[in-house]
């Protein structure tokens, strides 16, 4: 098993360029999400998704697209990037359990620089 | 709201001797609580995770954390420090469906 998959590992864009992080599981799970790593803030999250064609907003979702379909891709969209996006984008996975917590399972991260 | 707070930004100890690093939470229902180490350049590791029941978790790596209720607090400890422990550590709290949310991390440094 790769586990968790993210493209790619490093990327600088210019203010208002849109671009997709790519994120891959092949565990079968069902629960994806996406975090922004950002000094001093621990890691926040911006979107999630319980399933194929499910997803919500995080914490801080402006400025990102989501969608989901299939089990095992979860892409992240920027549609006009800003320097505020500057930061390390972890995704991460698990499998969901009605009113259980199970570990997420993150990918190596993609770290984004918005000129 | 949740949140967690991790009071020391950074810590440092000298290798061999014992570590402890702090975590607070608030939570309205039952937490459950995580700690996770990042490695330089790396993504997360489960160190371990506490649900219900005995108090005393025990992670790997030789980690092993404490769950105090009374205190709202989830702190970490290891015995004897590696220098292979040098890293950022995170306290989290499992919220609604399957969504955590992080405090800002500690990060350890150890000296020879």
């Amino acid at each position: 098993n790769a586990g968790v998959t993210q493209t790619p590992k490093f990327q600088v864009l210019k203010t208002g360029q849109s671009m997709t992080l790519q994120c891959a599981q092949d565990m079968n799970h069902e629960y994806m999400s996406w975090y922004r790593q950002d000094p001093g803030m621990g890691l926040r999250l911006i979107h999630y998704s319980v399933g194929a064609g499910i997803t919500d907003q995080g914490e801080v979702p402006n400025g990102y697209n989501v969608s989901r379909s299939t089990t095992e891709d979860f892409p992240l969209r920027l549609l006009s990037a800003a320097p505020s996006q500057t930061s390390v984008y972890f995704c991460a996975s698990s499998s969901a359990g009605l009113g259980d917590y199970n570990e997420q399972f993150f990918g190596p991260g993609t770290r984004l620089t918005v000129l | 709201a949740q949140s967690v707070t991790q009071p020391d930004i950074h810590i440092t100890v000298s290798e061999g001797a014992s570590l402890e690093l702090r975590c607070n939470y608030s939570y309205g229902a039952t937490p459950y609580l995580f700690w996770y180490v990042q490695s330089p350049g790396q993504g997360l590791q489960l160190l371990l995770k506490y649900f219900s029941g005995d108090t005393l978790v025990q992670g790997i790596k030789g980690f092993e954390a404490e769950f105090k209720r009374s205190q709202s607090s989830f702190n970490l400890r290891k015995p004897s420090v590696h220098w292979s422990d040098a890293a950022e550590y995170f306290c989290a709290v499992g919220t609604h469906g399957q969504n955590f949310v992080f405090g800002p991390g500690t990060r350890l440094s150890v000296l020879p």
